[in-house]
């Protein structure tokens, strides 16, 4: 089945600071979202992205489909940024599949 | 509009019980997959049902099942609890099939003792 790497595993931020991270797929999707996890378990959606580029406040998002990567940038982090943000795809009728996320901490 | 709901939020059970978890979608989407997330294992995959037929199944054991009603509600049931069940189990919508956009509920945090 489709492999979803992210890297980071883990970054540690100042309050500020901007960072990106990296989603690599292994096949052709045509589905990508981007979630933040909460402390309480939920879901938030972020992005979704099959292909191109997108804003929303301090966030961006870009895929590059036939590179088979997206990024996602975070600008002037703050403590609540802090979770963790998976990368999920989809592609042919498999269903969602994440990666296994990066563990973002920022500190004030 | 309501998001994803998904009852009960917590819960305790001994092994060898069962549970069932209910999950209402956002009205209008017929689309409704569960997932569990544990430390080890991440988010897997365990179904997805559309139109009160299951599409998708991962690949677990049988002790768990689903079903989805016709007003697309959806429930999942796990027969003969185990100590490896323990997880948070989430539910996802979305509008026609799972290569839309899916919104989650707020999980519901199963612990088997």
């Amino acid at each position: 089945g489709i492999q979803v790497e992210q890297s980071p595993p883990d970054l540690i931020l100042q309050e500020g600071a901007n960072s990106t991270l990296r989603c690599n797929f292994s096949d052709s999707v045509n589905n990508l979202q981007w979630f933040h996890q909460n402390p309480w378990g939920q879901l938030i959606n972020l992005f979704y992205i099959p292909s191109g580029t997108k804003q929303n406040g301090r966030l961006s998002a870009t895929t590059v489909a036939t590179e088979r990567y997206s990024l996602l940038y975070i600008s002037s982090s703050q403590t609540t940024d802090s979770g963790v943000y998976f990368c999920a795809v989809v592609t042919g009728n498999t269903p969602l599949v994440f990666g296994k996320g990066t563990r973002l901490s920022v500190i004030a | 509009k309501a998001g994803v709901t998904q009852t009960p939020r917590y819960l305790i059970k001994t092994r060898g019980q069962q549970v069932t978890l209910s999950c209402s979608p956002i009205s209008g989407h017929r689309s409704v997959s569960w997932y569990q997330q544990t430390p080890g294992q991440g988010l897997q995959f365990l179904f997805e049902y559309f139109s009160e037929t299951q599409r998708n199944k991962g690949n677990f054991p049988g002790r768990f099942s689903g079903r989805q009603f016709s007003n697309s509600r959806s429930e999942m049931n796990v027969s003969t609890l185990e100590l490896g069940d323990s997880a948070l189990y989430l539910c996802a919508s979305s509008l026609a099939t799972h290569t839309g956009e899916l919104f989650f509920g707020e999980g519901s945090r199963l612990t088997v003792l």
